[in-house]
């Protein structure tokens, strides 16, 4: 089945302990991206990776680290987690960085930083 | 930045109506997409318009896109308990340096009551 798979659904931790959520793509796409959702405010694109070894800035990716050794994943990385980084995050992927294409969304995890 | 702003921000109405749901945008686009989000889950693609189109359908979804007023909206016939979710607007943008990224709206939640 054709899929976005996030891990960990959800997660409750503590400032300051670095943490990763791992997004597998199992489509072969070549674009990724992380979202983080929050009430009121949407989705917010955090990083993008048109490529393997390619990755690019979002709209708010201060906190956020990203990695893109292989195609098939994308992990969000928060070095020092802290309180304001809580939230619903997306991981994203669709076949190419093109204008014309869907994005496929992962179920989402939920991040709470006591 | 957010581009899409969606309108009413929630929508209330009775199993059989219909539910009709706005999307303004700011700059140019090369298209327009909706997507759904049940609560808790990740967004699901529903339909995209190119802006060269001006309506499409798919089941009981017709999208409309009026470039001119730079607007959109997404309308489901006969609604049914199993739509209530979140719609979300999504659009790109012309400009070259952010290809493949997308740029969501606030989101409409829908309840339709049985």
């Amino acid at each position: 089945e054709a899929q976005v798979t996030q891990n960990p659904r959800y997660l409750i931790t503590v400032t300051g302990k670095k943490l990763t959520v791992t997004c597998s793509q199992n489509m072969n796409h070549e674009y990724m991206s992380w979202y983080r959702q929050d009430p009121g405010l949407g989705l917010r694109q955090i990083y993008y990776s048109m490529n393997v070894e390619v990755t690019d800035k979002g709209d708010v990716p201060e906190g956020y680290k990203v990695s893109r050794k292989e195609k098939r994943n994308f992990p969000l990385i928060l070095e020092s987690p802290s309180p304001n980084q809580t939230s619903l995050y997306f991981c994203a992927s669709n076949p190419r960085a093109n204008y014309h294409q869907p994005q496929h969304f992962g179920d989402g995890t939920r991040l709470s930083i006591l | 930045s957010q581009q899409g702003e969606e309108d009413p921000q929630a929508l209330s109405i009775q199993e059989g109506e219909n539910a009709t749901m706005n999307c303004s945008y700011k700059t140019s686009i090369n298209n327009l997409q909706w997507y759904r989000q049940n609560s808790g889950r990740g967004l699901v693609h529903l339909i995209l318009i190119r802006s060269n189109e001006r309506e499409k359908h798919s089941g009981r979804l017709r999208v409309t896109l009026d470039t001119s007023k730079k607007s959109s909206s997404l309308l489901i016939t006969a609604s049914r308990a199993a739509d209530t979710a979140s719609y979300f607007c999504a659009t790109d943008t012309d400009r070259g340096s952010t290809l493949g990224r997308l740029y969501f709206g606030r989101g409409t939640q829908l309840t339709v009551w049985p």
